[in-house]
């Protein structure tokens, strides 16, 4: 019973393209996230939604357009793919946006650009 | 937020305790610790965090001195299956959001 699934879990694409990452999660969390980790293993926040409106947005081209339908739901959208873009991106949520919330990941979208 | 300190690797045999030690000698008194794992081509995974008390749960214990300027996480009983990258994080309570900040952590590889 995954908590927070991601799909695709691989996606391959040519540079140029346009494509989506979908994230759903059944926890009941109200505060979503995406993160980057790139080839150095580094992650780093991109995004964070609580109740489908934005709350951080961390230095992120606006080739990245993430997009909340509902609470349960964030999704990712990125626009002109660039060979810098491969990498493993990761949804997470948590119950609030505060600290004290530990956050629930998914098991990534491993992106490769051609 | 804090920068935090952590050994790039660690070896533990296995059924013994793992302890990874975290310095975060720059801690404000608002900032809590907080340990992650990532096991390989798996998501990050929660497993405890503090603000002055050590915490125990059914993953780790956490003991946090006294000063706050170094933590260490245990695991009570390694097991192969324990072998991943740990990450220590501490963060400023914030209502702006709950944005988490990984540095390098620790590789734990647990041998037979």
């Amino acid at each position: 019973d995954t908590a927070v699934s991601q799909t695709p879990k691989y996606l391959v694409t040519q540079m140029g393209n346009d494509k989506s990452i979908k994230c759903e999660q059944n926890l009941g969390h109200d505060t979503m996230y995406w993160y980057k980790q790139d080839s150095k293993k580094f992650l780093k926040i991109m995004f964070s939604y609580n109740n489908k409106e934005l709350i951080i947005n961390e230095t992120v081209p606006n080739r990245f357009s993430p997009k909340s339908p509902d609470k349960a739901h964030l999704n990712l959208h990125i626009n002109s793919l660039e060979l810098g873009d491969s990498a493993v991106y990761f949804c997470a949520s948590s119950q609030g946006s505060g600290t004290n919330q530990p956050q629930h990941f998914g098991d990534g979208t491993r992106l490769s650009i051609l | 937020d804090a920068k935090t300190t952590q050994p790039p690797s660690m070896d533990c045999a296995e059924g013994r305790a793992a302890n990874l030690p975290c310095n975060h000698s720059t801690i404000s008194g608002n900032e809590y610790v907080y340990w992650y794992r990532q096991i390989h081509s798996q998501g990050p995974q929660y497993i405890i965090h503090g603000l002055k008390n050590n915490e125990t749960n059914e993953m780790a214990s956490l003991i946090i001195t006294e000063d706050r300027k170094s933590s260490t996480l245990i695991l009570p009983h390694a097991t192969l299956r324990d072998t991943a990258v740990y990450y220590c994080i501490v963060r400023v309570a914030s209502n702006a959001g709950n944005m988490l900040t990984f540095g390098g952590g620790t590789r734990l590889m647990v041998k037979p």
